[in-house]
């Protein structure tokens, strides 16, 4: 049962571009949660969704931010015109029922760095 | 005020003695809570979750939970040298049901 995937690995990105992060969750798993963290800072909810729903993105920044997760395909964050501020690591985690305290699996994680 | 609370460290402990991580929330309705360990540059990875108020063991691992105080801890017996890593506390639920709210991570060194 392969974990949570999460791609690209790494990914660089000039000021101006899109970058466009994707997460496969657990098989079985349809609840997904979006995360950042910043160098030795602690992880930083950003959005959690099931299947073509967003449930709750109130820790997404309201611009140049989106998240989808659509019937078909992995769940994607996008973030629009990227700024220096973005670079950071973003990690997905998926649970299979997402409520009362179910355990979330995390990916590898997406490293951003933005020139 | 962070609803979930973590001294960041580091806490340096001798190699086999006891590491006690230490968390404290805000949300008194939060309901589950997690510990994650990450090693430099992975993701999180789980270790145990606690609900009930009271002490939960697996190996060298016990979770303890005071609701009473909104306490969490984590205590590693005979602590090595690869546990050092940065220990993540997460809670789940109170008045927001959808996330978990994660501390800023203890990082943890056990020296040789």
């Amino acid at each position: 049962n392969a974990g949570v995937m999460q791609n690209p690995r790494h990914l660089v990105r000039r000021r101006g571009q899109e970058a466009r992060l994707r997460c496969s969750p657990m098989k079985g798993h349809s609840h997904v949660y979006w995360y950042r963290q910043l160098p030795e800072e602690g992880l930083k909810f950003m959005v959690y969704l099931q299947k073509e729903n967003i449930i709750d993105e109130s820790g997404m920044p309201k611009e140049r931010f989106s998240a989808e997760f659509p019937k078909e395909g992995p769940s994607i964050l996008r973030i629009q015109q990227v700024v220096r501020g973005d670079s950071a690591a973003y990690f997905c985690a998926s649970s299979p029922m997402g409520r009362g305290g179910d355990t979330q699996y995390f990916g590898p994680g997406t490293r951003l760095t933005v020139l | 005020q962070k609803e979930v609370e973590q001294n960041s460290g580091p806490l340096s402990v001798p190699e086999g003695a006891i590491a006690s991580l230490n968390c404290t929330y805000s949300d008194r309705g939060s309901q589950s809570f997690f510990w994650y360990r990450q090693y430099s540059g992975k993701s999180p990875e789980l270790i145990m979750f606690i609900y009930s108020n009271g002490d939960k063991e697996d190996g060298r691992f016990t979770a303890q939970l005071n609701k009473a105080s909104q306490y969490v801890s984590l205590l590693i017996r005979d602590s090595q040298p690869s546990d050092s890593a940065t220990y993540l506390c997460a809670g789940f639920g109170g008045y927001n049901f959808n996330k978990f709210y994660f501390g800023s991570g203890t990082k943890l060194n056990v020296k040789p």
